[in-house]
């Protein structure tokens, strides 16, 4: 099977501090992966289509500058929340495009709450 | 815009009944459908997946689809207490790009 690893699962952090939060697929090559937001009780908000080698395509209304990624690898993306503010407390999960499967293969998220 | 709708729910069926949740979606472009779970806290996890007219069988579950009513729809047989979660629809247009995510429907079994 496809496994995609998201660390850290959970994170406090103070208000103004950086947070950065890694995606990596184990036992494939993603060229494509994507990091999505959901708040409670709300639906998975895809936030921007990391690509490697490549400048991330974010969606709009998200903030780039903010929402720093880096795809540097073909198996690792990472997303970085900088100045996190308690309205940025949520739940982010990566996913990764495997390249011989149509749907997407999920991290186990990770559970940003900023204090 | 892309979207992809759901009913919110709850849903709630008592155990051993059968379950339906319904999906419509606008982009007649969409070529890929699925079918996510997710339990509270958690990531979702694929349940079904389909890409053509028809009803598609695997086990307990029947995905069906329409692309000329542009619906797609999950069948959940001989539902289980261990089946209560949020089942969230998915569409995408081609290999590679997002998935297009509903709100999700709570499914709710009761013993």
């Amino acid at each position: 099977g496809a496994v995609v690893s998201q660390h850290p699962s959970r994170v406090i952090c103070k208000s103004g501090t950086s947070v950065k939060i890694e995606c990596r697929s184990l036992d494939f090559q993603a060229t494509t992966m994507f990091w999505y937001r959901q708040f409670p009780k709300q639906s998975l908000m895809l936030m921007a289509t990391s690509n490697e080698g490549s400048k991330a395509t974010y969606e709009q209304g998200v903030e780039k500058d903010k929402f720093l990624i880096n795809h540097a690898s073909l198996t690792l993306s990472t997303l970085t929340v900088t100045s996190a503010h308690p309205e940025d407390s949520s739940f982010y999960i990566c996913s990764a495009q495997h390249p011989r499967h149509t749907e997407a293969f999920f991290g186990q998220g990770t559970r940003l709450t900023v204090v | 815009q892309k979207e992809v709708e759901q009913n919110s729910g709850p849903l709630s069926v008592p155990e051993g009944a059968i379950a339906s949740l319904n999906c419509t979606y606008s982009d007649r472009g969409s070529q890929s459908f699925f079918w996510y779970r997710q339990y509270s806290g958690k990531s979702p996890e694929l349940i079904m997946s389909i890409y053509s007219n028809g009803d598609k069988e695997d086990g307990r579950f029947t995905a069906q689809l329409n692309k000329a009513s542009q619906y797609v729809s999950l069948l959940i047989r001989d539902s289980q207490p261990s089946d209560s979660a949020t089942y969230l629809c998915a569409v995408n247009n081609q290999a590679g790009t997002a998935l297009i995510f509903g709100k999700g429907t709570t499914l709710s079994v009761s013993s």
